[in-house]
């Protein structure tokens, strides 16, 4: 069975870099066709789709984001991480990390239980 | 950049159906997956692919699509159905995934 757990700091001062961690258990994040993804969602709002990458390097970032966030693969620990820099009070969410599949593959299965980050100062 | 539209609420009395619509572009030549999430807790997928259910859950939740709008149907509804339900998609245009914007389900 496949989980994921969130980790880092839950309060980052604002124009700061929020740092999280993903720990993978029972799969690698080397084999297999999946993409590791993060995913937030602001309290009382929808689900955004932060990005994603492949055991090959490969990423895909929000638009809105992508000039502010990096994913990157820990394959020595089995785990991969989310940076997100110059935060402000609009990046207070709960972020969750996720498996996701290729193709029409596409779908989030399984989610990590998601860890709070609040930024201020 | 693609956008998925999902009404804001829905309520439905034990025991009836509850349709949860999710319109967009387009949306006939992608793959619609639906999530299901209670207070607290992360979502979990119900439906994949448009319509296949993952194991484990209920024969309750199907998903079907038409024109450009997609529909997650709880049959036989009960009080543990009450939760958000989100549809996303993949975008190939702007290579992201896209969320709805959810659907607050009420059990009466």
């Amino acid at each position: 069975q496949v989980q994921l757990q969130e980790s880092g700091p839950g309060l980052v001062k604002p124009s700061q870099t929020l740092s999280l961690t993903c720990a993978v258990s029972g799969a690698s994040i080397t084999s297999g066709d999946f993409y590791w993804t993060w995913i937030r969602q602001p309290a009382g709002k929808g689900l955004e789709w932060i990005g994603r990458m492949y055991r090959s390097g490969s990423t895909h970032y929000n638009s809105t984001l992508r000039s502010r966030v990096t994913i990157s693969l820990d394959t020595s620990n089995n785990r991969f991480s989310l940076k997100l820099t110059s935060v402000t009070a609009a990046d207070t969410a709960v972020y969750y990390c996720a498996r996701g599949g290729l193709e029409r593959r596409n779908w989030f299965d399984p989610w990590g239980q998601g860890t709070l980050v609040t930024v201020s100062s | 950049s693609y956008v998925l539209i999902q009404s804001p609420s829905v309520s439905v009395a034990p025991g009836q159906t509850a349709r949860i619509t999710c319109g967009g572009n387009y949306i006939g030549r992608k793959s619609v997956h639906w999530y299901l999430q209670r207070p607290g807790q992360a979502p979990v997928v119900v439906v994949y692919d448009d319509s296949d259910r993952p194991s484990g859950i209920p024969e309750r939740f199907s998903g079907s699509k038409s024109g450009n709008t997609a529909t997650l149907t709880i049959s036989r509804v009960e009080a543990g159905d009450e939760a958000d339900y989100y549809c996303q998609v993949w975008d190939s245009s702007g290579d992201q995934a896209v969320f709805g914007g959810g659907t607050k389900v009420t059990v009466l």
